[in-house]
């Protein structure tokens, strides 16, 4: 595809169900990003992934949040246990090594 | 403390005025630096990259950059209310080389 994908665009679960988002990077790019983004806040870092290295989770804001990159490409960003403080849109870019990353239009996750 | 910094505005200024954007950040060792325009409702949207001291223009955007005083910025000419919009500085961060993002410049040109 051209440009970053994510889906579903839209999700509303119950609080205490489990999510997954998922996210597929421009072909050939080995930089990818999760951010989150709270209704009118900034961009809050949660995992990064780079080639074939161990992904950077200090984002990652409790253990109830994982994230795997199978086969250097798809990412899936699964919550457990979802609380109400975790709606928000859940922001996927991807780009190469040290330069510019591209942004996916995000999954706005509602947990009621 | 915040590793890139923003003044979160609004910035209001007429149309067909200079707008001007700034950005500090704390790792002195950063070496590329970004400017992303968010619109409300949409996803972040890459409009600049600056490398080297000094400044870099592309149409009516300006990115400037001074390393030695850990400052960036962006300029935008004749500035038009569709430019109207959210702007994010983004750093690589030299430890994990991952993008650090502040927390935004809210831009309104008035008409």
């Amino acid at each position: 595809g051209a440009g970053v994908s994510q889906s579903p665009s839209n999700k509303v679960t119950e609080k205490g169900k489990d999510v997954e988002l998922r996210c597929d990077p421009i072909s050939g790019h080995t930089a990818l990003y999760w951010y989150r983004q709270s209704l009118g806040q900034g961009l809050e870092f949660l995992i990064y992934f780079q080639g074939n290295s161990a992904p950077d989770k200090s984002g990652l804001p409790s253990d109830r949040f994982s994230a795997e990159r199978t086969g250097g490409s798809v990412s899936t960003l699964t919550i457990q246990r979802t609380q109400q403080e975790d709606s928000a849109v859940y922001l996927c870019a991807s780009g190469l090594r040290n330069t510019e990353a591209f942004f996916g239009q995000g999954t706005r996750l509602t947990v009621v | 403390q915040k590793e890139v910094e923003q003044n979160s505005g609004p910035l209001s200024v007429p149309e067909g005025a200079i707008a001007s954007l700034n950005c500090t950040y704390s790792d002195r060792g950063s070496q590329s630096f970004f400017w992303y325009r968010q619109y409300s409702g949409k996803s972040p949207e890459l409009i600049m990259f600056i490398y080297s001291n000094g400044d870099k223009e592309d149409g009516r955007f300006t990115a400037q950059l001074n390393k030695a005083s850990q400052y960036v910025s962006l300029l935008i000419r004749d500035s038009q209310p569709s430019d109207s919009a959210t702007y994010l500085c983004a750093v690589m961060d030299t430890g994990r080389r991952a993008l650090t993002f502040g927390s935004g410049t809210r831009l309104q040109v008035q008409p």
